[in-house]
């Protein structure tokens, strides 16, 4: 069964600075991998999705990479702003498992001004 | 604009007494999930419909079922609801068959059990 990890599990930066989340995950026969962000008591928002025959996605201020032989992807933040404090989440879409995605725990992130 | 409804967003309901959530898309997408969601955890899945096929998760206790009586809407029944039920209920959409398979989520619905 797949599993989905994402570390760390908290962030804090302050305003202005570039970061990077990190999502792993452990059988490399995906179709697509998904970015989210979940603002508290919120649904979640999709914010990027990479086919698993891409490289990268970029929107705005927002960058995913996918590596999936090694079963990574990073979500790169530029510039970030406090409206960017949420818990982003990645999942992943298997070859093997129909329509279901698997998710990871999220990373909560928190801009500081 | 095209989107996943969920109503209510808040849900209170006694412990035992049967409750009912629903889910509406305008997407006309072929999948539906629900998705339970706890305190700082990940979204688990607990069944899903591609079109009128039920896909139920090994580990999804009776007490949850579901209903899609069209493309558009999606029900969970809660049959008798415990203390450990109370959790944010996430629906979501997709196309289904084929590689490009984007997500969209509504809102949720936040369950409280007295």
């Amino acid at each position: 069964k797949q599993e989905v990890t994402q570390i760390p599990a908290a962030l804090s930066v302050p305003e202005g600075e570039n970061l990077v989340l990190n999502c792993s995950f452990t059988d490399s026969a995906i179709y697509n991998l998904q970015w989210f962000r979940q603002d508290p008591g919120k649904g979640l928002t999709s914010l990027l999705l990479i086919q698993s025959s891409q490289r990268e996605q970029t929107s705005g201020r927002l960058n995913a990479s996918l590596d999936k032989s090694s079963g990574r992807s990073t979500l790169y933040i530029a510039a970030s702003q406090p409206g960017d404090s949420a818990t982003y989440l990645c999942a992943v879409r298997g070859v093997d498992t129909g329509n279901q995605f698997y998710f990871g725990t999220g990373t909560s992130l928190t801009v500081i001004p | 604009d095209a989107m996943v409804i969920q109503n209510p967003r808040y849900q209170v309901t006694q412990f035992g007494k049967p409750v009912t959530l629903s889910c509406s898309q305008t997407l006309n997408h072929n999948v539906m999930y629900w998705y339970q969601q706890k305190s700082s955890q990940a979204p688990k899945l607990l069944f899903h419909y591609y079109d009128k096929d039920f896909n139920n998760e090994a580990d999804t206790p009776d007490n949850f079922q579901s209903r899609r009586p069209n493309t558009s809407f999606c029900f969970l029944d809660i049959r008798s609801p415990g203390l450990g039920d109370a959790a944010m209920y996430l629906c979501a959409t997709s196309r289904g068959g084929s590689s490009y398979n984007e997500q969209f989520f509504g809102p949720g619905t936040r369950l409280t059990v007295l």
